[in-house]
Formats: C-alpha cells, structure tokens, sequence
C-alpha cells in the first residue's frame, strides 16, 4: 500500500519568505508526527497530532513554525519568515495509533528545504 | 527525562563481516525498542523493533538483543552486504502511556565490498 508521501521533495526559497510543507499520512493512521533532521545529525521532535488536535507541539523551534491537520489526513507544516538556520530536511511519520498503542512509526523521504 | 545513547557513530567492517550497534536508555518504563535505517536522500525506514516482554528478535540478517536490566539494546547484522551501507538510528518508547520517541544520535554503517 502507499506509504507516506511528503511533498515538495525539495523546496529552496530566500530568507524572509514563507514556506508550507505537506504530508499525506498512511491512511487509517490516527497519529502524525513531524520532525526535523539537520545535516549529518539525528532527529528532533516537531510536533505530534492525534487526529486533527496537537496535544504536544513542545518541539517546534519558535512561534514562526505552525503545523495544521485536516480531516485526520493531510498535515500541513508552515515555516513564516524563514532564516537561513531553518535549512534542514523535514520529516513526517505516521502510526495507526498514538497514545497507548506503541505503534511503529513510519516516515516518508522528508521535504529538503534550502533557505538561501 | 528520557535519554538514548548510541555507539558507535561510525562503523566500518569487511563485506561478509558482523556488524553490531548499540543503544542504551535511561528510562526503565521504555518498553518498545524500533531500529530505522536510512539511505542518502531517503526517510528512515524501519527494519526491527523488539518490546520490552521479549529478549531477542531475529529478522533474516538481523536480530535486535534487549537487556532490561542493564537497560540496553543491540541491532546485530550478519553477512554484511554494501547494500547494508546507512545510517543507522535507534529509538526508545518511554512507556504505553506516552507516543514519543527518544532517537539515538545515529550510526553510520560503511560496508567495504
């Protein structure tokens, strides 16, 4: 079956301008979460969402950073303002449940995003 | 709160070689243990999770080794092929009343052919 699909897969754009990125979850899967991997590096915690609310946003780096989710589907992460530190790849992950379900979590391939 | 530590950060070995990576956790409470592997340009994937009620878990080429006591976890990987180069990250889930995963720092695997 179709597994998570992230769109742009990359997406360069000059500082200052605001960018969306989406992800389409594994469908049926109730949970969403989005995270943050720089160069080279691990991966950081964005934002979880448990169908359309987001119990933890704990991780999102500053208030210029917002995520939506519509119809327990399609999550939409916005970036306004963008800085030249916020290059990094974003990824999303899906799990059929979230809370009490210690389901595997699966991700897509990440939107690149450049901030020149 | 919960922390993950993973060793080593680089790993080379022959083609045909084992290879092993390890993760160790601070919170005992964890109970689910996923492994992902990531290829240049790609999402991780995952390849074997264990839970904290088993000891082991075989999957092919690879097997994942849980210690509760000692609160660690290996990712074992026979007859290493090149197409087992990536990094490899190691997760805790900190309890069933939680969804959060602490990732470990992740391991680059470089098979030499």
């Amino acid at each position: 079956g179709a597994g998570v699909s992230q769109s742009p897969s990359n997406k360069v754009t000059e500082k200052g301008k605001d960018v969306e990125l989406r992800c389409d979850p594994i469908s049926g899967h109730t949970a969403l979460y989005w995270y943050r991997q720089s160069l080279g590096q691990g991966l950081e915690f964005l934002i979880y969402f448990q169908g359309n609310s987001a119990p933890d946003k704990s991780g999102l780096p500053s208030d210029r950073f917002s995520a939506e989710r519509t119809g327990g589907s399609v999550s939409t992460l916005t970036i306004q303002r963008t800085q030249q530190e916020d290059s990094a790849v974003y990824l999303c992950a899906s799990s059929l449940r979230g809370v009490g379900g210690n389901q595997p979590q699966h991700f897509g391939d990440g939107t690149r995003l450049s901030i020149l | 709160g919960e922390n993950v530590e993973q060793h080593p950060s680089t790993l080379s070995v022959q083609e045909g070689d084992s290879a092993v990576i390890k993760c160790t956790y601070s919170d005992s409470a964890s109970n689910y243990f996923p492994w992902y592997k990531q290829e240049l340009g790609k999402g991780p994937q995952l390849i074997i999770d264990i839970r904290s009620n088993v000891g082991e878990k075989k999957d092919q080429r690879i097997a994942v080794t849980l210690n509760k006591t000692a609160k660690h976890f290996s990712l074992h990987i026979t007859e290493t092929q090149p197409e087992d180069s990536a990094v490899y990250f190691c997760a805790a889930s900190p309890g069933s009343g939680t969804y959060k995963y602490i990732f470990g720092t992740g391991t680059r695997l470089k098979v030499l052919a």
